[in-house]
């Protein structure tokens, strides 16, 4: 399996800009979570789906944060409008059942100026 | 929610020696412990977890060690070498949370050659 794919790796936009990251998780895996890290906040946990619904969002940031997983291998995560203080790392993980630890895709590096 | 607290933040020891990081939790309900490890520029990866039926698990030169009463669980390594340099961190998951790993704030550890 090649494990959890995120695309793109880096992302450079400017303020105000719409971006989108993608994510396909391990076949089998019904379980997904978008994460993102900074230096100051460390790993938060955005948002996170079982079987294609989303379970828990209390960790999207504001209205400009969505996300959404159509079928059982692919997720989004949209921000609009992007603005300087998203700049992070965003990682997506998927695991199976709950018994299972995750595993996290390469992540996502954005910056926005 | 799960108040999830790591000790030392940062941990220098020479090649060879123990190192030994602590994770407090708050929740008693939490029932699966895992720690993982973040090398500079790469992705979490689980390196080893526990479930609340043990009390202690190992994996070559990594263990991990569980006290329920005392709501704490320690990851122990044992002759450390350059490659552990790294940041772990611990991540309890409630079983009334989900599938919900809450994140310490890492420990970044260096081992010096």
């Amino acid at each position: 399996d090649a494990g959890v794919i995120q695309s793109p790796r880096h992302e450079v936009t400017e303020m105000g800009q719409e971006v989108t990251l993608r994510c396909k998780p391990i076949s089998g895996h019904d379980y997904l979570f978008w994460y993102r890290q900074t230096m100051m906040r460390g790993l938060e946990l955005l948002i996170y789906f079982n079987n294609n619904v989303p379970i828990d969002d209390s960790g999207m940031p504001e209205d400009r944060f969505s996300a959404k997983m159509p079928n059982a291998s692919f997720s989004t995560l949209k921000i609009q409008p992007s603005e300087p203080r998203d700049s992070a790392v965003y990682f997506c993980a998927s695991s199976f059942r709950k018994a299972y630890g995750y595993t996290f895709g390469s992540g996502t590096r954005l910056t926005v100026v | 929610g799960e108040n999830v607290e790591q000790h030392p933040s940062t941990l220098s020891v020479q090649e060879g020696d123990s190192a030994v990081i602590k994770c407090t939790y708050s929740d008693s309900a939490s029932n699966y412990f895992p720690w993982y490890k973040q090398e500079l520029g790469k992705r979490p990866q689980l390196i080893i977890d526990i479930r609340s039926n043990v009390g202690e698990k190992k994996d070559q030169r990594i263990a991990v060690t569980l006290n329920k009463t005392a709501k704490h669980f320690s990851l122990h390594i044992t002759e450390t070498q350059p490659e552990d340099s790294a940041v772990y961190f611990c991540a309890p998951r409630t079983n009334n949370a989900g599938n919900m790993l809450t994140f310490g704030g890492g420990t970044r550890l260096m081992v010096k050659p």
